[in-house]
């Protein structure tokens, strides 16, 4: 079947510290990999997506690597900031249309 | 460009009463999902329409929910009645179905926060 596993939080960073968030997956077929943002109070907002293998994608300074060999997709920023507090999700898509999410993972960032 | 717009943002209601939830898509986006989000969770398909179409409601919980997109446009969520266990946040979504195989990128809306007491 399809699913995603990505690392349990809360994540608590000091600001302009490294972040890695971890994703897995499980997929049938070629899926297509993306991180949501999820701000408080909000809706989820796409981060950022990669379609295909060793496709990278990147937005605001966050960036994630599709790895087929690893089945993996983890999240990264080199320095982050305290408006990059939220939560954020690791899903796939199959088909174009069928959407698996992660359980998500809470980061604070304090100054 | 609006994005997906859903009402009411927050509902407060007692058990056994009915409730509806409604989401109007981006222009143009011909797939519509809705989501429930319960606390700490990722959210979870209850639907998705194809147009007016709903092709994929395995997990809509078809005793109490119902759902209805007449012309392929906006969309309403109704459950009736409502239990305790119904709290949730209820995301309904749109996407550009384009070639099949393709891989869309969906667009969520703010929610609907629901409360049953």
């Amino acid at each position: 079947g399809n699913s995603v596993t990505q690392m349990e939080g809360p994540v608590t960073l000091s600001e302009e510290a490294f972040l890695t968030i971890n994703c897995t997956y499980t997929a049938t077929g070629y899926p297509s990999l993306f991180w949501y943002v999820q701000y408080p109070g909000e809706g989820l907002q796409l981060l950022l997506k990669a379609t295909k293998a060793d496709d990278k994608g990147s937005n605001k300074g966050f960036e994630a690597t599709y790895r087929k060999e690893t089945t993996s997709f983890h999240l990264e920023k080199g320095s982050v900031q305290v408006s990059d507090s939220a939560v954020y999700f690791c899903a796939l898509s199959v088909n174009g249309n069928q959407f698996y999410f992660g359980t998500g993972t809470s980061l604070t960032v304090i100054p | 460009e609006a994005g997906v717009v859903q009402s009411p943002r927050y509902k407060i209601i007692e058990k056994k009463q009915p409730v509806a939830f409604w989401c109007n898509p981006i222009s143009g986006h011909n797939t519509l999902y809705w989501y429930r989000q319960n606390l700490g969770q990722g959210p979870e398909l209850l639907i998705r329409y194809e147009n007016e179409e709903a092709v994929d409601d395995s997990q809509l919980p078809k005793d109490r929910f119902s759902a209805e997109r007449l012309k392929g446009v906006d969309s309403t969520l109704k459950i009736q009645p409502a239990e305790l266990g119904d709290s949730a946040v209820y995301l309904c979504a749109s996407s550009f179905g384009g070639l099949a195989g393709t891989q869309e990128t969906q667009y969520f809306g703010p929610g609907t926060r629901l409360l049953v007491l």
